[in-house]
């Protein structure tokens, strides 16, 4: 298996609504990643795992919390969002035991506040 | 601080011709050095990589680029382009070691083919 799984692929959520973001990779990657991307953007850093520790916090608002139940899974929650939190939401992975190789990303949830 | 510039925000090329997707970077250190590709609402798929040796390296789909120590650049290139080349491509670079790797992205080349 060598991809990186998202669900689910779109999500239209209230201001008041909870929900959360899944991430799931079995390639043994011990580095997991969430990622926001506007339109015609890069994709921005937001949090960083590794071996299942929370080792960066791109200084994201608290409305967003990240959960690493285990090796293979990353959530995303959400709660009181806003407008301007619409966007792609990108999970990757990658291996940490013998340098950089690059990122595996996921295909991404379209998030929608409304 | 490491950063990474894409000069040319949007290019078009028709379909069989060469194209070349410009990426200086900055780096104190040696850099891998990365490009992807996105296609339209989908997640983003690595052409190549860097990291030491030959400085010409060859990726999926027919891509190449080529590492240039003294330009700071990873350009990225291909004979040929199809009309499934239409993309966004971003150019990373990353630092060296293990662990977690933060890359930086580039901001983007849109490329558009005309048939």
């Amino acid at each position: 298996d060598t991809e990186v799984t998202q669900t689910p692929k779109h999500l239209v959520m209230g201001m008041t609504n909870k929900k959360s973001l899944k991430c799931e990779q079995h390639m043994g990657h011990r580095a997991m990643y969430w990622y926001k991307q506007k339109a015609k953007k890069p994709p921005e850093l937001m949090f960083v795992y590794s071996y299942e520790k929370l080792s960066i916090n791109e200084s994201v608002p608290s409305r967003f919390s990240p959960e690493c139940p285990n090796s293979s899974l990353l959530n995303l929650h959400l709660h009181a969002l806003q407008p301007e939190d619409s966007a792609l939401y990108l999970c990757a992975s990658s291996q940490t035991d013998r340098g950089s190789y690059g990122y595996t990303f996921g295909s991404g949830t379209r998030l929608t506040v409304v | 601080a490491q950063s990474v510039t894409q000069p040319d925000i949007h290019i078009t090329v028709s379909e069989g011709a060469s194209l070349e997707l410009r990426c200086n970077y900055s780096y104190g250190a040696t850099p891998y050095l990365f490009w992807y590709v996105q296609s339209p609402g989908q997640g983003l798929q690595l052409l190549l990589k860097y990291f030491s040796g030959d400085t010409l390296v060859q990726g999926i789909k027919g891509f190449e680029a080529e590492f240039k120590r003294s330009q700071s650049s990873f350009n990225l290139r291909k004979p040929s382009v199809h009309w499934s080349d239409a993309a966004e491509y971003f150019c990373a670079v990353g630092p060296e070691g293990q662990g977690a790797q933060k890359l930086v992205f580039g901001q983007g080349t849109r490329l558009t083919i005309n048939p």
